[in-house]
């Protein structure tokens, strides 16, 4: 258990439909990232909320849509997907930059498939 | 993108130690080094990090050299729950602060 829990773990959704993962972190963290892992690839970050700054992966389609109502709970709004788009969705939050000196903290992941 | 090199691949066997080298020529001088594993279908796992010398913990050690262009993570006597995707993180290319993740090792332990 990591603090930072990603629902529903597994979901299949078709091409037309519109679906929404959820990451909630009771860490008390200031920023929240949503990656994204497909078979036999590199985590690729898609956005990162924090108090000074969203930040977007200019590459993610516009299918894919982000909310962060507050610093706790993070939301990828999913529509009309594409069968590519089946891969591991991480949620992750850190107090502060890792790369500054903090740890990033992952949620199990929500395993999308796309049919 | 990631600005890290790390092997793709490594193979050891249950009781030895391992030593993953990860480059990061072009690290900043604010960044931190560090390293995740990552099990199949789960999120990555923080084990260690460090900024210079050498950081040890219960599970591994970091070294790292004075210039900082590179760092070695080493995991003594592995056993097979050690298989598993070892990333090495700096900060971003642009020279942001977010974590980006690189290809990482593959690390096998047999038995």
């Amino acid at each position: 258990e990591t603090g930072v829990t990603q629902t529903p773990r597994h979901l299949v959704m078709g091409m037309t439909n519109k679906k929404s993962l959820k990451c909630e972190q009771h860490l008390g963290h200031n920023a929240m990232y949503w990656y994204k892992q497909s078979a036999k690839k590199p985590l690729e970050l898609m956005f990162v909320y924090s108090l000074e700054e969203r930040v977007e992966n200019n590459s993610v389609p516009s299918r894919f849509s982000p909310e962060c109502p507050n610093s706790s709970h993070l939301f990828l709004h999913l529509h009309t997907l594409q069968p590519e788009d089946s891969a591991l969705y991480l949620c992750a939050s850190s107090q502060g930059w890792p790369a500054r000196g903090t740890e990033a903290f992952f949620g199990q992941g929500t395993r999308l498939t796309v049919v | 993108l990631a600005k890290t090199t790390q092997p793709i691949s490594m193979d050891s066997y249950e009781g030895q130690e391992v030593n993953i080298t990860c480059s990061h020529n072009n690290i900043a001088t604010n960044d931190y080094i560090t390293w995740y594993q990552q099990f199949p279908s789960q999120g990555p796992r923080f084990i260690i990090q460090g900024y210079k010398t050498k950081v040890t913990n219960e599970v591994a050690s970091l070294f790292i050299p004075a210039d900082r262009k590179s760092s070695t993570l080493s995991l003594p006597r592995v056993s097979l729950s050690d298989t598993a995707v070892y990333y090495c993180l700096v900060g971003d290319e642009g020279g942001s602060y977010i974590p980006t993740f690189g290809r990482g090792t593959s690390l096998i332990v047999h038995p």
